[in-house]
C-alpha cells in the first residue's frame, strides 16, 4: 500500500539530548512537510521541502533540522536547542509544493516527550 | 500579518442536523482552500479542495463555500452522524508567508454531535 510512515509513534528523551523522527514516503512525491501540533493550538510548519536535497525554514525552524537525501525520506532531527520540544509531529507529502491544488498525506504523527 | 481563524470553541450538535464550520482568513488571498479531518492522535485526512472561482463544492454530505469578498469559507455536513466527531481543518494556500507556498493551516475546530 501506498502510503507515509512515521516512526516511532511515542518517543521519549531526557533534556539535552538530540533525537532524530523517521519520516518514509512510497507516494512518489516532491514535496514533504514536517509540522508540530500542541495542545488547542493548530499545525505549525517547521520545515518543507520541494525537491531532493532542497529543503525551507518554515514558521518555526529554530530548534529543529532536516536532511532530504533521499525523495523518500526527510528525517526531522530536534535538537537541544529546541526550547519546548514536547510535541506531536506531523509529516505530510504532496506532489509538489507549487502545486497549490494537491492534497497533502499526513503520517500518523510521532509523539514526542522530553523528560 | 495573515492570519486564519477558525470558531475555537466547539460545536455541539444532534445527529441528522447539519454542521456549519467557519474559516476566516485576513491579509491575503488565497487560490485555494482545502478542508482536512483529524481524529485525536491522528494525522490529518483531505476532505475537500475548493479554487477562487468555485463557489461552492459538493461530495456527498459534505459542502464546501468559499467567498473571497468576506474572506471566508464555510463547511457544511448534512445529516450529520456520530462518526462525524472529530477536528476540521482549513488551510487556505499562503503566498506570501514565510512558508512560502507550504500548507498553512488554521486550529481547527472541534466537532461533537450527539446521538
Amino acid at each position: 500500500d501506498g502510503g507515509i510512515t512515521q516512526s516511532p509513534k511515542y518517543l521519549f528523551r531526557k533534556e539535552g539530548q538530540n533525537v532524530t523522527l523517521s519520516c518514509e514516503q512510497n507516494l512518489n512525491h516532491d514535496a514533504m512537510y514536517w509540522y508540530r501540533q500542541d495542545p488547542g493550538q493548530g499545525l505549525r510548519l517547521i520545515y518543507y521541502s520541494q525537491i531532493v536535497n532542497d529543503f525551507q525554514k518554515g514558521d518555526i525552524a529554530e530548534g529543529y533540522s532536516v536532511s532530504r537525501e533521499k525523495k523518500e525520506s526527510f528525517p526531522l532531527t530536534v535538537t537541544s536547542a529546541q526550547k519546548n520540544p514536547t510535541a506531536f509531529y506531523l509529516c505530510a507529502s504532496s506532489i509538489e509544493v507549487r502545486g497549490l491544488d494537491t492534497e497533502a498525506f499526513f503520517g500518523q504523527g510521532t509523539r514526542l516527550t522530553v523528560v | 500579518s495573515q492570519k486564519i481563524e477558525q470558531n475555537s470553541e466547539a460545536l455541539n450538535i444532534q445527529e441528522g442536523k447539519t454542521a456549519t464550520l467557519t474559516c476566516n482568513y485576513t491579509n491575503y488571498s488565497p487560490a485555494y482552500l482545502q478542508w482536512y479531518r483529524q481524529d485525536p492522535g491522528r494525522g490529518p485526512v483531505f476532505l475537500l479542495l475548493i479554487r477562487e472561482n468555485e463557489k461552492e463544492k459538493r461530495k456527498e454530505r459534505l459542502k464546501v463555500t468559499f467567498d473571497t469578498t468576506l474572506k471566508q469559507s464555510l463547511f457544511h455536513i448534512t445529516a450529520s452522524q456520530p462518526a462525524d466527531s472529530a477536528t476540521y481543518l482549513c488551510a487556505p494556500t499562503l503566498s506570501n508567508s514565510n512558508s512560502g507556498y507550504a500548507l498553512n493551516f488554521g486550529k481547527g475546530t472541534s466537532l461533537l454531535v450527539t446521538p
